[in-house]
C-alpha cells in the first residue's frame, strides 16, 4: 500500500539552529499539506500546496518558517531559527481529488 | 476554530460496540463529515466520511442525523488496537478541502 514518507522520524536541535523536514507524498497526489501538532492538541494546518503552488499558508509563521514543493512532488519544510516553542510533531499529508488525506508518520521535533 | 464538538474521553469494553458522538450544528450544505483517528505517536488515519446518508466500510459505520447537525461513529466490535484519539471534522470535498481539527475524543478500549 502506498504511503506518505517523512524524514527524519525524530529530530533534536538547539534553539537558533536551522532544521528541515522532508515529505514524499503518495504518487499522483496533487495536494500536499504540512501540519503542526502540539502534544494534546489536534493538528494545525501550516501550509497547503496544490501541485507546486501554495493555496493556503495563512497559519505559517513566515518570519521563521518556509515551505517549498518545487516540482510539485516532494516537499521540504524549514525552520530558521528554531525556538523552544517549535517543539511539536510535524505531519505531512497528501490527497487527490478523489481520495482522502493520507498522513505520514510525522517528524517529532524537540528544540533544546 | 473547529466546527465540531466531541466528548473529551470515552471508555468501551473490548468486543462491544463503541459509539462516538459528534455535534456539528453549523454544518453547511456542501460540507462532509469526516472521521480520522490517531493512535499514539502515529499520523492520523482516515476512517470514513459522509454527506447525508449513513455510510459503512470495513472499519466503521457513520450515522448522520436527518438535520445533519450531529453524527455518530460506530466501531461495531472494538478491540484494544482501536484505542486512539478520534477526530470528527466537517469540510468541503475535493482539492479545496480544509481539515480543521479540534481536540477529538480519546477512546480507551478496556479488556
Amino acid at each position: 500500500e502506498a504511503e506518505v514518507a517523512q524524514s527524519p522520524r525524530y529530530k533534536i536541535t538547539e534553539k537558533s539552529q536551522a532544521v528541515a523536514f522532508w515529505c514524499d507524498p503518495i504518487s499522483g497526489h496533487a495536494t500536499l499539506y504540512w501540519y503542526r501538532q502540539i502534544l494534546g492538541q489536534g493538528p494545525e494546518l501550516l501550509v497547503q500546496f496544490q501541485d507546486e503552488s501554495v493555496v493556503d499558508d495563512s497559519q505559517l509563521p513566515k518570519d521563521r518558517f518556509s515551505a517549498e514543493r518545487l516540482k510539485g512532488v516532494d516537499s521540504t519544510l524549514k525552520i530558521q531559527p528554531a525556538e523552544l516553542g517549535d517543539s511539536a510533531m510535524y505531519l505531512c499529508a497528501s490527497s487527490s481529488t478523489w481520495t482522502e488525506a493520507f498522513f505520514g508518520q510525522g517528524t517529532r521535533l524537540t528544540v533544546v | 476554530d473547529a466546527k465540531t464538538t466531541q466528548p473529551t474521553s470515552m471508555d468501551c469494553a473490548e468486543g462491544r460496540a463503541a459509539n462516538l458522538p459528534c455535534n456539528h450544528s453549523t454544518i453547511s450544505g456542501n460540507e462532509y463529515v469526516y472521521w480520522y483517528r490517531q493512535i499514539h505517536s502515529q499520523g492520523p488515519q482516515y476512517i470514513i466520511h459522509g454527506l447525508k446518508n449513513n455510510e459503512t466500510n470495513e472499519m466503521a459505520s457513520l450515522i448522520i442525523t436527518e438535520d445533519r447537525k450531529s453524527s455518530t461513529l460506530i466501531l461495531p466490535h472494538a478491540t484494544l488496537r482501536d484505542t486512539a484519539v478520534y477526530y470528527c471534522i466537517v469540510s468541503n470535498a475535493g482539492n479545496n478541502r480544509k481539515l480543521i481539527w479540534g481536540l477529538g475524543t480519546s477512546l480507551a478500549v478496556n479488556p
